[in-house]
């Protein structure tokens, strides 16, 4: 089966751009989550979607957008760059709402942004 | 409340030595705890959990400890080999009508010399 796929792998933007990051989970998978991942701040929770609809959300600000599609798969939005949002970015994929354990999350290789 | 504490940042121990990577937490609603492994270039993997209701899981040469009353969690990896470097994240989460919000913490870069 395959895994978790994010395109595309690297992206550079500029400050101020706008940028939209896709992810494909595992065939059969209904729940994907997104995370930031960077040096200072590690892994941080944005946003999970179910179903197409969002049921959980981090604490960032609204220029972090997501959305699900009937496939399951899903894409994320970054409005007016800033330098700070240079990061990985991760998906993560489960078969149902990942609450508590009930369903192991597998996570793609991420993409990288660069804010320049 | 809602910070998961990692320590130490980074660990190198010898190949056949027992890694061990500690965390804490504050927040008494968290009732799942998994730890992850990160390879460069790699998104992270789950290696094992557990819930506060155990106090040990072992699945191989890897063990979770786990204190409740402490609100403290740790990994333990036997016969540490070159292979396990990598970086190890903990984590804390708890359900909210089935969503799920991973709190992680800081990561622990592991390195097995041969």
């Amino acid at each position: 089966k395959a895994g978790v796929t994010q395109t595309p792998r690297y992206l550079i933007k500029t400050r101020g751009q706008q940028v939209t990051l896709s992810c494909s989970p595992i065939s059969g998978h209904r729940s994907v989550s997104w995370y930031q991942q960077t040096p200072g701040q590690g892994l941080q929770f944005l946003f999970e979607y179910f179903s197409e609809t969002q049921r959980n959300k981090g604490n960032f600000p609204g220029r972090f957008s997501g959305r699900q599609f009937s496939n399951s798969r899903s894409e994320m939005n970054v409005s007016t760059l800033e330098l700070g949002d240079s990061a990985l970015y991760l998906c993560a994929s489960s078969q149902g709402l990942a609450g508590a354990g009930l369903h192991t999350q597998y996570f793609g290789p991420g993409t990288r942004l660069t804010v320049l | 409340q809602q910070q998961v504490k990692q320590s130490p940042q980074s660990l190198i121990v010898q190949k056949g030595g027992i890694s061990i990577i500690n965390c804490a937490y504050e927040n008494t609603a968290f009732d799942y705890f998994p730890w992850y492994q990160q390879f460069p270039g790699k998104g992270p993997a789950l290696l094992i959990a557990i819930r506060p209701d155990v106090s040990e899981k072992k699945e191989g040469r890897f063990t979770i400890s786990f204190n409740k009353s402490a609100k403290q969690f740790s990994l333990h990896i036997m016969d540490s080999q070159p292979g396990d470097s990598a970086t190890y994240f903990c984590a804390a989460s708890f359900g909210n009508q089935g969503a799920q919000k991973l709190v992680f913490g800081q990561g622990t870069r592991l390195t097995i010399n041969p």
